[in-house]
């Protein structure tokens, strides 16, 4: 079975702090994703990585940052954090870029800035 | 713009009953529709996947139906259980040369059973 762990569950935050949120896969996958989860405005791509050391931006990157230095972790850095960052965080892996692909999700973050 | 539209927003059924969630797409080009489930405090998690040729799959009491001429896609669930009660993210994939920015989510189905 794939495995994707978050390193935390719950954060709290405060407003201007660096915040790092890691993602780990046990699958080999080649591709990983980081998604935020809103209320009524649902999964939104933040950024995706399809190699090590490569990402490409999603939907909402502005105030994201992300590091792939091994295979097995993605991680989402939050230069300074503000409260409009407070949402659900979800990370996900696949094995290959492609439409049948299936991503396996992580437990997901939930982060609250104050 | 591509777009997923689910509905209702949010089901309150009885347990042991059946459901109907609906979505409704406008990606194109279409290549495939998934559904998945997300619990309560956890990632989702992939029920069916259907191409474009498909209009019928199931996965143990959830059975999802496409219509690609019209655009809609049902997942039906028969003889709910409590444990099916979650969100429920209708997915479309509508970058053919593939890449993550071709998906488009919805914005889910909270469906709640009730003993």
């Amino acid at each position: 079975d794939v495995k994707v762990t978050q390193s935390s569950r719950y954060l709290v935050k405060r407003t201007g702090e660096k915040v790092f949120l890691e993602c780990v896969q046990d699958m080999d996958h080649e591709n990983m994703f980081w998604y935020r989860q809103d209320p009524g405005l649902g999964l939104r791509l933040i950024y995706f990585s399809y190699d090590v050391k490569m990402k490409e931006k999603g939907d909402i990157p502005e105030g994201y940052s992300v590091s792939r230095e091994k295979k097995e972790r993605f991680s989402l850095i939050l230069e300074s954090a503000s409260t409009n960052q407070t949402s659900m965080y979800l990370c996900a892996s696949s094995l290959y870029l492609g439409d049948q692909e299936t991503q396996y999700f992580g437990p997901g973050t939930r982060l609250l800035v104050l | 713009k591509n777009q997923v539209e689910q509905s209702p927003q949010s089901l309150i059924i009885l347990e042991g009953k059946n459901c109907t969630l609906q979505c409704n797409y406008t990606v194109s080009p279409f290549s495939n529709l998934r559904w998945y489930k997300q619990d309560t405090g956890r990632g989702p998690v992939s029920l069916t996947i259907m191409t474009f040729s498909e209009n019928t799959k199931s996965n143990g009491r959830y059975t999802a139906t496409l219509d690609a001429d019209t655009k809609q896609s049902s997942l039906h669930i028969t003889a709910s259980q409590l444990s099916d009660s979650a969100s429920y993210i209708c997915v479309v994939s509508g970058n053919s040369g593939g890449g993550a920015d071709g998906l488009t989510f919805g914005k889910g189905t909270h469906l709640i059973i009730q003993p």
